[in-house]
């Protein structure tokens, strides 16, 4: 079965500080798909990110960057120079191709970031 | 317009009654799922449908039951509310189509329901 752990329920920080989410995920399948999503105090899901597992090249947009490592079955996400706007509950999500487009969410890890 | 939304955004209701939430979508999507959040437990998959004659259960069904009443509506029903049906509840839409299929889910804004 499918599974995704963040193990970080809650990071406080000072704006402009650096700030890494960890991701670790378990799955069966070869083929299979992560994601994050941002969660802002409004409630709404937003999108951030959708990394294959055959695609393990990390990605760096603007603030937010994401290393992908298959060794090690994590996805961990970055934001850099954070900003009181990071503030959120953040989700990792794992998709596996043979379930369908099912995603199976971590817990999500609250970010707090402090003017 | 949004892609998805739900109805209601809010809702209040009391112990035992009957409570239907809706979700509609215009992205022309097959696949539609119903979730809940609950805190530090991240979103939980309630039941999905592949398309209008498929209704699956997901990891949490028990006290729910959904309804696939065309592709583009979704709905999700407590037949007998429980205080610990208090959650927010997320619709989700996604489609297994196109060339190279991304499994990415598009999310309604949440119906928050609380029952008392």
């Amino acid at each position: 079965a499918q599974k995704v752990t963040q193990a970080q329920t809650e990071i406080s920080v000072v704006e402009k500080e650096d700030v890494t989410l960890d991701c670790v995920y378990e799955t069966r399948d070869t083929t299979y798909y992560l994601f994050w999503y941002k969660q802002p105090p409004s409630g709404e899901l937003v999108f951030l990110i959708r990394r294959n597992s055959f695609d393990e090249q990390n990605e760096i947009s603007g603030r937010y960057s994401w290393n992908f490592q298959k060794s090690t079955s994590s996805f961990n996400f970055t934001i850099t120079a954070s900003q009181v706007v990071d503030s959120a509950v953040y989700f990792c999500a794992l998709s596996e191709d043979a379930a369908g487009n099912k995603l199976t969410f971590g817990g999500g890890t609250r970010v707090l970031v402090k003017p | 317009d949004a892609d998805v939304t739900q109805t209601p955004r809010n809702r209040i209701t009391k112990t035992g009654k009957r409570i239907m939430l809706e979700c509609s979508q215009t992205k022309g999507h097959d696949r539609m799922y119903w979730y809940r959040q609950d805190p530090g437990l991240g979103l939980r998959l309630i039941y999905y449908s592949f398309d209008v004659k498929d209704i699956n259960k997901g990891e949490i069904s028990d006290g729910y039951s959904v309804s696939r009443q065309a592709q583009a509506k979704f709905s999700l029903s407590l037949e007998s509310a429980i205080p610990n049906q208090t959650a927010l509840y997320f619709c989700a839409t996604s489609d297994r189509r196109g060339i190279v299929p991304s499994n990415e889910q598009f999310f309604g804004p949440g119906t928050r329901l609380t029952v008392l």
